[in-house]
């Protein structure tokens, strides 16, 4: 299957820190990227829209400025958590999306990366 | 606003039990419909998705659209304890390709 990868899997920081994810699709070209959050026992959330080559599109309430996507290629989009605080403690999931075996709405997600603000 | 709704749980089904998960949507021009399992820390994984009216089988599920009563539906035949998991539906938006997810439904399969 399409297989999507999420690094790092777990990290800790200081607080005021900055946090890069990267997100890569490893066996198909993904035209958009997605951006999900989850807290403890709560659903998905999505945060941005990541478009290669082109500005993301943030979700109504997400800021822009504290969650920098960059997607500088069809297989790699990266997410960079600033100044991290505590209550940014939670689960990122990308999603890939991409012609693949011509279903074109598909969704993969990665494994996620599980962040803890300290 | 879009929404996805889904009874929250648990589930409880016996082993070798059918399991019946349901999921309604509130827009009307939906067109593609995705269940998603979920194991607990772990991301979303992939079961199946269905575009028309009718049943769609895979295996052991199957998923039901009625898009009349904007209802989809996922049976899991002979569910197994490995089955225990958080079930999400997810809506399409076609035009921007979002997903909109329902809350989940939590299974629990009993030995």
């Amino acid at each position: 299957g399409a297989v999507v990868s999420q690094h790092p899997s777990r990290v800790i920081c200081k607080s005021g820190t900055s946090v890069k994810i990267e997100c890569r699709s490893l066996d198909f070209q993904a035209t958009t990227m997605f951006w999900y959050r989850q807290f403890p026992k709560q659903s998905l959330m999505l945060m941005a829209t990541s478009n290669e080559g082109s500005k993301a599109t943030y979700e109504q309430g997400v800021e822009k400025d504290k969650f920098l996507i960059n997607h500088a290629s069809l297989t790699l989009s990266t997410l960079t958590v600033t100044s991290a605080h505590p209550e940014d403690s939670s689960f990122y999931i990308c999603s890939a999306r991409g012609p693949r075996s011509g279903s074109v709405n598909e969704q993969y997600f990665g494994p996620g990366t599980r962040l803890t603000v300290t | 606003q879009k929404e996805v709704e889904q009874n929250s749980g648990p589930l409880s089904v016996p082993e070798g039990a059918i399991a019946s998960l349901n999921c309604t949507y509130s827009d009307r021009g939906s067109q593609s419909f995705f269940w998603y399992r979920q194991y607990s820390g772990k991301s979303p994984e992939l079961i199946m998705f269905i575009y028309s009216n009718g049943d769609k089988e895979d295996g052991r599920f199957t998923a039901q659209l009625n898009k009349a009563s904007q209802y989809v539906s996922l049976l899991i035949r002979d569910s197994q304890p490995s089955d225990s998991a958080t079930y999400l539906c997810a809506v399409l938006m076609d035009s921007s390709y979002k997903l909109i997810f329902g809350s989940g439904t939590r299974l629990l399969v009993r030995p």
